[in-house]
C-alpha cells in the first residue's frame, strides 16, 4: 500500500504552462516533505522541501502548497520549460533524525516547446 | 560541492552472483540511505547507517548486507543474485543535526542475467 499518494503519473503541458503534482499522506507522523526531480538514469534531486508549520514555500519557478487538515501538499511549476521535462516524486518522513524517505509513484511530466 | 560518490556506476553479474556497490557520502555526512529503484517504479528504501550502526531497516532482502566504516563509506553486499533484483541502486547522505535533507548519488545499475 503506497503510503504516499501520487498524481497524476503522467503530464503534458506547453512551455509556460504551469504543471500542478498532487501528493496525500496518511501518516500524520511524517512531518517533513521534500520533492525531487529525476532524469533518466540519474539520481533524484532535491527541488524543495516544506514543513507543516507553513501553508507554502516557493524557491524560484517552484512552489509547494501544503494542507496540513487534508493532508495534501503539491507541487506548481511557474513558466515551464522543455528542460523542466522529468519524473518528480513527492516524498515524506518524519524528520527526527535519520528517517528513511517514503516516495510517492512519480509524475512524469513533459513540457512541450 | 562535492556530492555523493558511487561506484560502480554500471553493473553487470549472473544469476547467483555476488556483488557489492560502494557508496561515499558527502564530506561531514554521517548517515547513509541505500535504495533500489526498478524500471519506472518509486525508490523503495532498503536501509541506512549512522555513525556505523544500522539505523533503519526497510525492505532489504536477507541475501543483501551493508555496512557503513569508519570513514563513513558504505558498501551493499548482494549475494545469490536473482533476475529480479535487476535495478538501479541509489545512495544518498544526509548530516544527522542538520535539517535531514537527504542527498543523493548518480545510482548503480545493476543488470542480473
Amino acid at each position: 500500500q503506497q503510503q504516499v499518494k501520487q498524481s497524476p503519473q503522467s503530464l503534458i503541458v506547453q512551455k509556460g504552462g504551469i504543471p500542478i503534482i498532487n501528493c496525500a499522506y496518511e501518516n500524520t507522523a511524517f512531518d517533513y516533505f521534500p520533492w525531487y526531480q529525476q532524469f533518466p538514469g540519474k539520481g533524484p534531486a532535491l527541488l524543495i522541501a516544506i514543513r507543516p508549520d507553513v501553508s507554502e514555500k516557493k524557491e524560484g519557478r517552484f512552489t509547494i502548497s501544503f494542507n496540513k487538515s487534508a493532508k495534501q501538499f503539491s507541487l506548481h511549476i511557474m513558466d515551464s520549460q522543455p528542460g523542466d521535462s522529468a519524473t518528480y516524486f513527492c516524498a515524506a518522513t518524519m524528520d527526527t533524525g535519520r528517517r528513511a524517505l517514503t516516495f510517492g509513484s512519480g509524475t512524469r511530466l513533459q513540457v512541450q516547446p | 560541492a562535492a556530492g555523493v560518490i558511487q561506484s560502480p556506476r554500471h553493473l553487470i553479474k549472473e544469476k547467483r552472483e555476488t556483488a557489492t556497490l560502494k557508496c561515499y557520502p558527502i564530506p561531514r555526512h554521517d548517515t547513509v540511505y541505500w535504495y533500489q529503484q526498478g524500471p519506472g517504479q518509486d525508490p523503495q528504501f532498503l536501509i541506512s547507517f549512522y555513525e556505523k550502526m544500522q539505523s533503519d531497516k526497510g525492505s532489504i532482502p536477507d541475501r543483501f548486507s551493508a555496512q557503513q566504516f569508519s570513514d563513513y563509506h558504505s558498501e551493499l553486499n548482494m549475494s545469490s543474485l536473482e533476475l529480479g533484483d535487476s535495478a538501479l541502486y541509489f545512495c544518498a547522505s544526509s548530516l544527522a543535526g542538520g535539517p535531514d535533507t537527504q542527498y543523493f548519488g548518480p545510482g548503480t545499475r545493476l543488470t542480473v542475467l
